[in-house]
């Protein structure tokens, strides 16, 4: 299994610019998530996603932040316009949630962004 | 409100020596725990989780955790450390009713030679 496969690994933008963060979850994974690492905040969830339907956005930042999940096998994480305080790592994870059990998270590599 | 933490910010130990690195939860009902570590410029790797049962889970690359129901705790350690085991440490939980995970700050994790 090639794991969960982000893109771009390094995103360097300038302020205003939109910013889109590609993900495909592993094969089979029903569950989907977006966090964000950063020093001053550790890792925050954004948003995550059961069978392609977004569950709980409560974590994205404000209005600039947007995700889909138009398939099983692709994520993208937008921000139009980005500012300088969105540069931080975001990873993309994913998971088998069968029943109340949760199984563990998969995560990425991470796509650094630098909002300059 | 219902969290980790995990009270080191970095924990220094010599090869060879045992490690323990501290979690605690505050979680109502029965708590599913998990441990990850990542490396630098890395996503993170799962180690191991509690979810029900007996209470020392063993996981990834020789360590383990004890869950503590009294203590509110579920801290990792390995008997014998290597330096390569010099990484990041997340311990995270599972609210009750949902599905994604609640990471604490980290702790990391110097092995001196």
């Amino acid at each position: 299994d090639a794991g969960v496969i982000q893109s771009p690994r390094h995103e360097v933008t300038e302020m205003g610019q939109e910013v889109t963060l590609r993900c495909k979850p592993i094969s089979g994974h029903n569950s989907l998530f977006w966090y964000r690492q950063t020093m001053m905040r550790g890792l925050e969830l954004l948003i995550y996603f059961n069978n392609n339907v977004p569950i709980d956005d409560s974590g994205m930042p404000e209005d600039r932040f947007s995700a889909k999940m138009p398939n099983a096998s692709f994520s993208t994480l937008k921000i139009q316009p980005s500012e300088p305080r969105d540069s931080a790592v975001y990873f993309c994870a994913s998971s088998l949630v069968a029943g109340v059990r949760t199984g563990e998270l998969f995560f990425g590599e991470g796509s650094r962004l630098t909002v300059l | 409100a219902q969290s980790v933490a995990q009270p080191e910010d970095q924990v220094n130990v010599a090869e060879g020596n045992p490690l323990t690195v501290k979690c605690t939860y505050s979680v109502s009902g029965n708590p599913y725990l998990f441990w990850y570590v990542q490396y630098p410029n890395r996503g993170l790797q799962f180690l191991l989780k509690y979810i029900t049962g007996d209470n020392l889970v063993k996981g990834s690359y020789g360590f383990e955790a004890e869950f503590n129901k009294s203590q509110t705790s579920f801290h990792l350690k390995k008997p014998s450390a290597l330096v390569s085991d010099s990484a990041l440490y997340f311990c995270a939980v599972r609210y009750t009713g949902r599905r994604a995970l609640t990471f604490g700050s980290g702790t990391r994790l110097q092995v001196q030679p």
